[in-house]
């Protein structure tokens, strides 16, 4: 069984300038939630993926945008990067069959820091 | 919005010694989980908690969901220095188009062998 896996791991950039981080999801799963974590916070829900749509969004702007592929993999894309932006982002998969236990399986996260 | 406080912040405690720590919420979840996070790691989940009042175990470690809804502990027992690490509690309110789960700030442990 294939966990989540995320990549770049590190990633330096500065502001003003576009990211994407890509994750594959966990073998079995159909859905991927990305989450902001600042250093010495807890994770903060960004969106959810579910059969290629947005599910949910927590209160970021709308230069977080993200994809889900056929094969549940998915994209996050930041714009118009800020300095406030350097954080770990964290992708998690899960399976929902009807409803949503939340039990999230999450990748090692992609370290972006904005100078 | 919704808000999780998780206390104690950090706790420094000798090998073989009992854990708790708690969360507590201004509002009702329905579903409360534990996870542990180790450096350059994303969070593992430890427990996951669907009724009221409900009381699980997953080895060293127990986890309780309060009978208000607003608060959830997890304790663990005889702790081993791979215990170290940040443990975070999270809120869900599944239902409805509500896919998000709310994470508490984390209390660190750090176990002295």
């Amino acid at each position: 069984e294939t966990g989540v896996t995320q990549s770049p791991t590190h990633l330096i950039k500065t502001r003003g300038q576009q990211v994407t981080l890509r994750c594959s999801s966990q073998s079995g799963h159909n859905t991927v939630s990305w989450y902001q974590q600042a250093l010495g916070q807890g994770p903060q829900f960004i969106f959810q993926y579910y059969r290629e749509e947005e599910n949910g969004r927590g209160n970021f702007p709308p230069r977080f945008s993200g994809l889900q592929f056929p094969n549940y993999s998915s994209e996050l894309n930041v714009n118009a990067l800020e300095l406030d932006d350097s954080a770990l982002y964290l992708c998690a998969s899960s399976l929902r069959t009807g409803g949503w236990t939340g039990e999230l399986f999450f990748g090692e996260g992609s370290r972006l820091t904005v100078l | 919005g919704q808000q999780l406080n998780q206390s104690p912040q950090s706790m420094f405690i000798q090998e073989g010694e009992d854990v708790s720590m708690n969360c507590t919420s201004s509002s009702i979840f329905n579903t409360w989980l534990w996870y542990k996070q180790d450096p350059g790691e994303g969070p593992v989940l430890l427990i996951a908690l669907y009724k009221a009042g409900e009381l699980t175990s997953n080895g060293r470690l127990t986890a309780q969901f309060g009978i208000t809804r607003k608060d959830s502990f997890l304790n663990i027992s005889a702790s081993i220095p791979s215990d170290v690490g940040i443990y975070f509690c999270a809120g869900l309110n599944s239902g409805g188009s509500n896919y998000k789960l709310t994470f508490g700030k984390g209390t660190l442990l750090t176990v002295n062998p």
